[in-house]
């Protein structure tokens, strides 16, 4: 089993919808959670952080489930510029100290 | 302006001539990383070094090389390329190991 796991998707929406995003993690020690936006062919980019009380940012919310271990992305009034690859990392407790990244999972917001 | 370099940005080689992939930070982070990144398998670190003189393997490092003899740039080496090393690779540097990474532009190698 991959230690992160994310539905590639893609998930194609109208414009303005509500899309969500799982992803989960096997690692139950996993300390540090993030979500990074990616455009084709680019770099990844930290879209937020994710907090143990869930956080918010503008149209974006991030929340942590450590009971199932997973967090996971709300994104509201999908916009055309929403569309992207949407990766989550988490830092899990070992002495290598690095982030492990999901595959991605893809939107595509359609007008 | 805060950022991470690196170059080449786009490579087409032949199997076993060997080349280097530069990465320069001007964060002046601790802690470097290489990535590839291939389709449906993400994003997967190769070495990493958490400061000057200390570099270490990640998941995959077998057929790369790295140093850093300087804070501030993390090259990767390919001594004889090959095929299945085609991939897009980033360079990322980071305060710690698991704080925000910041990613370079990435470097499409093609290995033929």
């Amino acid at each position: 089993r991959k230690e992160v796991e994310q539905d590639p998707g893609p998930f194609n929406v109208p414009e303005g919808a509500t899309v969500a995003f799982n992803c989960t993690y096997s690692n139950s020690a996993s300390q540090s959670f993030f979500w990074y936006r990616q455009d084709c062919r680019k770099e990844p980019k930290l879209l937020m952080s994710v907090y143990s009380s869930g956080n918010e940012d503008g149209r974006f919310t991030a929340q942590l489930n450590r009971a199932s271990q997973y967090i996971s992305l709300l994104i509201r009034d999908s916009k055309l510029s929403d569309s992207a690859t949407y990766l989550c990392a988490t830092r899990g407790d070992t002495g290598r100290r690095a982030l492990t990244f999901g595959s991605g999972t893809r939107l595509q917001v359609q007008p | 302006e805060a950022q991470v370099t690196q170059n080449p940005r786009y490579l087409i080689t032949v199997t076993g001539k060997k080349l280097t992939v530069t990465c320069s930070q001007n964060m002046n982070h601790e802690y470097m990383s290489w990535y590839r990144q291939d389709p449906g398998l993400g994003l997967r670190q190769i070495y990493y070094s958490m400061n000057v003189e200390v570099t270490d393997k990640g998941d995959v490092p077998e057929g790369y090389k790295v140093s850093r003899k300087e804070k501030r740039n993390f090259p990767l080496i390919l001594e004889s390329p090959s095929p299945n090393q085609t991939s897009l690779y980033f360079c990322a540097s980071s305060v710690s190991g698991g704080s925000e990474q910041f990613f370079g532009p990435g470097t499409r190698l093609t290995v033929l």
